[in-house]
């Protein structure tokens, strides 16, 4: 079972740079997340997403876009990269209740030069 | 709006010892609450939860937790701590109809020989 797969999992950008995250589900869940995670800081609501076709901003998300043309895909990316986002992304996806639990993908490590 | 708290970002124990990591949660409403492990270079995986009934909460790899209204607060205990517990552990709330999971900084747990 797959589940929730991230890709790429390393990457190294230079400032100024962009480039896009891939998070694919295979649970036919509807919702999907991007969380960064740094350290001390827990894990950081970057852009979420309740259905095909929506998106909606969480607590951090300057800087940062989504798109969730497919159910199963949902893209995050970085337009013009700067150091402060260098981070572990992390992506989940929930089924329709709020009492089941997200499930992570593995995560992508990025640093920006 | 929901809130957690995970005093202590670094908790170490001895192996065999009795591992508790405490949970706080801020809540208007009853909490759905969820304890996850994150091991070294992956992702977030479930340990156990809470939604409703048993205020005892058995989860995986002999850990449990117990919710306490009262107390606001949802601790996770394991009787015998192994070194394979070595990790860091995170709780999260959230409640019925919300989108997003408030998640605490996280506990790092090191477990000595």
């Amino acid at each position: 079972n797959a589940g929730v797969t991230q890709t790429p999992k390393f990457r190294v950008l230079k400032t100024g740079q962009s480039m896009t995250l891939l998070c694919a589900q295979d649970m036919n869940h509807e919702y999907m997340y991007w969380y960064r995670q740094d350290p001390g800081m827990g894990l950081r609501l970057i852009h979420y997403s309740v259905g095909e076709g929506t998106t909606a901003k969480g607590e951090v998300p300057d800087g940062y876009n989504v798109s969730r043309l497919k159910k199963q895909n949902f893209l995050l990316g970085l337009e013009s990269a700067a150091p402060s986002q260098t981070s572990v992304y992390f992506c989940a996806s929930r089924g329709p209740y709020s009492n089941q639990p997200q499930h992570f993908g593995d995560g992508t490590r990025l640093s920006i030069l | 709006a929901q809130s957690v708290t995970q005093l202590g970002s670094h908790v170490s124990v001895s192996e065999g010892a009795l591992v508790l990591l405490r949970c706080n949660y801020s809540s208007s409403v009853p909490p759905y609450l969820f304890w996850y492990v994150q091991y070294p270079n992956q992702g977030l995986q479930l340990l156990l939860k809470y939604t409703t009934g048993a205020t005892l909460v058995k989860g995986i790899n002999g850990f449990e937790a117990e919710f306490k209204k009262s107390e606001t607060s949802f601790h996770l205990t394991k009787p015998s701590a192994h070194m394979s517990d070595a990790a860091e552990y995170f709780c999260a709330v959230t409640f019925y109809g919300n989108n997003r999971l408030a998640f605490g900084k996280g506990n790092q747990v090191v477990v000595i020989p």
